[in-house]
């Protein structure tokens, strides 16, 4: 098990709702990225945080944004949610400095129905 | 842009045997990164293996080592003496050498089963 951490687990939301997912880092990481994962699918990359500025963004709406906290937790914010949202949600932190090393968490389940 | 390609959707293995994953990819980079994640049915994603793109020698990280051939952008998985626990979904991930972004494109990954 990594040291990272998300929550919630598990999410049901209607079409058009907001949602807020939330990344605990490992101890020592100043980098949050986040990443979509459908079903059956390889996770896409959404966007990264790098001590609290984006420091890069995969090809998704202005309607995901996100937050990196002084203490390098994360969150992920979507707005007007989409039925195509429905994924599993993972976030990974790393230390920009260390390529390869990039723990993720266990994910959050999102269905929006 | 990058991409990453897993033709093997499926795979099995006997337990005990030796198994190759693989994956192509391609880019016009230089300097670039390549991983290979295991996803358990728990989903936590593990890295497995990584190779550096300037490194001719290929990784090896015990019963896990890496066939790496840049001039074919080749980057094929192979697992010895196969275990129960090795099921999963593995997937190929290429990381550019630039660090903005730092971002991994994820094939669409091998789900493998180990036969006992």
């Amino acid at each position: 098990e990594t040291g990272v951490t998300q929550s919630p687990t598990h999410l049901i939301k209607t079409r058009g709702q907001q949602v807020t997912l939330r990344c605990s880092s490992q101890s020592g990481h100043n980098t949050v990225s986040w990443y979509q994962q459908a079903l059956g699918q390889g996770p896409q990359f959404i966007f990264q945080y790098y001590r609290e500025e984006e420091n890069g963004r995969g090809n998704f709406p202005p309607r995901f944004s996100g937050l990196q906290f002084p203490n390098y937790s994360s969150e992920l914010n979507v707005n007007a949610l989409e039925l195509d949202d429905s994924a599993l949600y993972l976030c990974a932190s790393s230390d920009l400095d260390r390529v390869g090393e990039q723990y993720f968490g266990p994910g959050t389940r999102l269905t929006v129905t | 842009a990058q991409t990453v390609t897993q033709s093997q959707p499926e795979m099995s293995v006997q337990e005990a045997e030796t198994v190759t994953l693989s994956c192509t990819y391609d880019t016009s980079e230089s300097d670039y990164y390549l991983f290979w994640y295991k996803q358990p049915p728990s989903r936590q994603m593990i890295l497995v293996i990584r190779q550096e793109a300037y490194k001719q020698q290929n990784a090896t990280e015990n019963r896990f080592s890496v066939n790496f051939q840049k001039a074919a952008k080749s980057f094929s998985l192979k697992i010895s003496d196969s275990q129960l626990g090795d099921a999963a979904m593995y997937f190929c991930a290429y990381r550019s050498g630039d660090n903005y972004g730092q971002n991994f494109v994820f094939g669409p990954g091998t789900r493998l089963s180990v036969l006992p």
